[in-house]
């Protein structure tokens, strides 16, 4: 089964601070990971994902994720956070097989201030 | 390029009525999905289809009904509306099914609001 945990509901930074969204996964098998932001009544935007090619992914809008094997963990950055920035982001997990259904975590609200 | 569209956008029903979400794609995707977004509990797998004439349940089916109409459109259909399933549905596509295009993501469409009574 594969499952995934997002820390902290909430995150606040200032504008122009380090952004650092964590995300951990469960999976039986080497898994395909993504990660979406959420802006306000709208659907989800895909802003990157791992799928075994390199460890660091780049993304969106500065965006980068790293994945470590050893830690099962998938964590968002951005080295300086912006006002449009704030939104709700969300880690998915997909492992392979037959099993292709994405889980996603409870997301995390990025709040900026100014 | 409209990628995923939902209608209707918001909705609101009693108790016991029945409604149909409409989702259709044009990203000539093979997989579609249906999930639905409460506060706190991410998105949750209603149901999903891997392919055009296929459906299957997915983490909470209970109190809805599917259909793949083609490979453009999937709908999902409450019968008897219930004050629980007030929530927002998002639809979703992907580019290949089961044990093909794992690295594939879903696109979303905007969502529909629905309200019950």
């Amino acid at each position: 089964a594969q499952s995934v945990t997002q820390l902290g509901s909430h995150v606040s930074v200032s504008e122009g601070a380090l952004v650092l969204l964590r995300c951990n996964y469960s999976s039986s098998v080497p898994p395909y990971l993504f990660w979406y932001v959420q802006y306000p009544n709208q659907g989800l935007q895909l802003l990157l994902k791992y799928t075994s090619a390199a460890t660091l992914v780049k993304g969106i809008n500065g965006f980068e994720a790293e994945f470590k094997k050893s830690e099962t963990s998938f964590h968002l950055t951005k080295p300086s956070a912006h006002m449009s920035d704030a939104a709700e982001y969300f880690c998915a997990v997909r492992s392979g097989g037959s099993n292709y259904k994405l889980t996603f975590g409870k997301g995390t609200l990025l709040t900026v201030n100014p | 390029n409209a990628g995923v569209t939902q209608t209707p956008k918001f909705q609101v029903l009693k108790t016991g009525q029945s409604m149909t979400l409409q989702c259709a794609q044009d990203m000539n995707h093979n997989s579609m999905y249906w999930y639905r977004q409460d506060p706190g509990m991410g998105l949750r797998l209603i149901y999903y289809s891997a392919s055009e004439g296929t459906t299957d349940k997915g983490e909470v089916p209970n109190g809805y009904n599917v259909s793949r109409l083609n490979k453009r459109e999937f709908s999902l259909r409450l019968e008897s509306a219930a004050p629980s399933q007030t929530s927002v549905y998002f639809c979703a596509s992907s580019e290949r099914g089961a044990g093909q295009g794992l690295n594939q993501p879903q696109h979303f469409g905007d969502g529909t609001r629905l309200s019950i009574l």
